[in-house]
């Protein structure tokens, strides 16, 4: 089955410095990865994705990154704030569409890490 | 519209009591997934279901059952608590992955002594 490694596992940043975590993954059939983000106490929610067919996505301050030939893909955080204080999860699938047109995967998680953004 | 919920959200047992653990959700959703989430080990797969009447084993199914007898619900079960159990328990649903991903539900913090 797939594996997902990340690191750091924990990362303290100053306000307005970027922040990166790295994921690897060990199955070279997924084709999708999500970013997601939990803060203390709450539910994880997604922050952003990208699918093996695009090298780089961004929405505002994060981006994400995807290098299939090494099976890593990264989180970029730029001018961190204080709010962007969370444990971040990436994650993979093997997604495929069924029958109905809807896309299926478990996904595989790595092990998280602590952001710590200082004021 | 309340997206996923998990009942209950926090429950002490003793070892080799049992329970069951609820997840509802209204959107819908086909698929349906249970994981553990412990320190330093991020969240791991118990048990899934790709639709009514189905059920698979995860990564870690081992101590634990599930049903789904409808598709809104998904029921996870444990027949005989171990103290290695204790965790926090998501339930997600998701319609299509790559379109919306999960939807997580609020955690049920489960401890066993």
């Amino acid at each position: 089955g797939e594996n997902v490694e990340q690191h750091p596992s924990t990362l303290s940043v100053q306000e307005g410095d970027s922040a990166v975590i790295k994921c690897t993954y060990s199955d070279s059939a997924s084709n999708y990865f999500p970013w997601y983000k939990q803060e203390l106490g709450k539910r994880p929610q997604l922050i952003i994705d990208i699918r093996s067919n695009v090298g780089e996505k961004k929405d505002q301050r994060i981006a994400v990154t995807l290098n299939k030939t090494a099976k890593h893909f990264s989180l970029h955080i730029t001018e961190t704030q204080p709010e962007d204080s969370a444990v971040y999860f990436c994650a993979a699938s093997r997604a495929a569409l069924n029958a109905g047109g809807t896309s299926y995967g478990k996904l595989t998680f790595g092990q998280g890490t602590i952001l710590t953004v200082h004021p | 519209n309340a997206g996923v919920t998990q009942t209950p959200k926090f429950r002490v047992l003793k070892t080799g009591q049992s329970m069951t653990l609820l997840c509802a959700q209204d959107m819908n959703h086909e698929y349906m997934y249970w994981y553990r989430q412990d320190p330093g080990m991020g969240l791991r797969l118990i048990h899934y279901s790709v639709g009514e009447g189905t059920t698979a084993k995860g990564e870690v199914p081992d101590g634990y059952n599930v049903s789904r007898l409808k598709k809104q619900n998904f029921l996870l079960g444990l027949e005989s608590a171990a103290p290695s159990q204790t965790s926090v328990y998501f339930c997600a649903s998701s319609y299509g992955i790559t379109d919306y991903g999960y939807t997580f539900g609020s955690g049920t913090r489960l401890t066993v002594v």
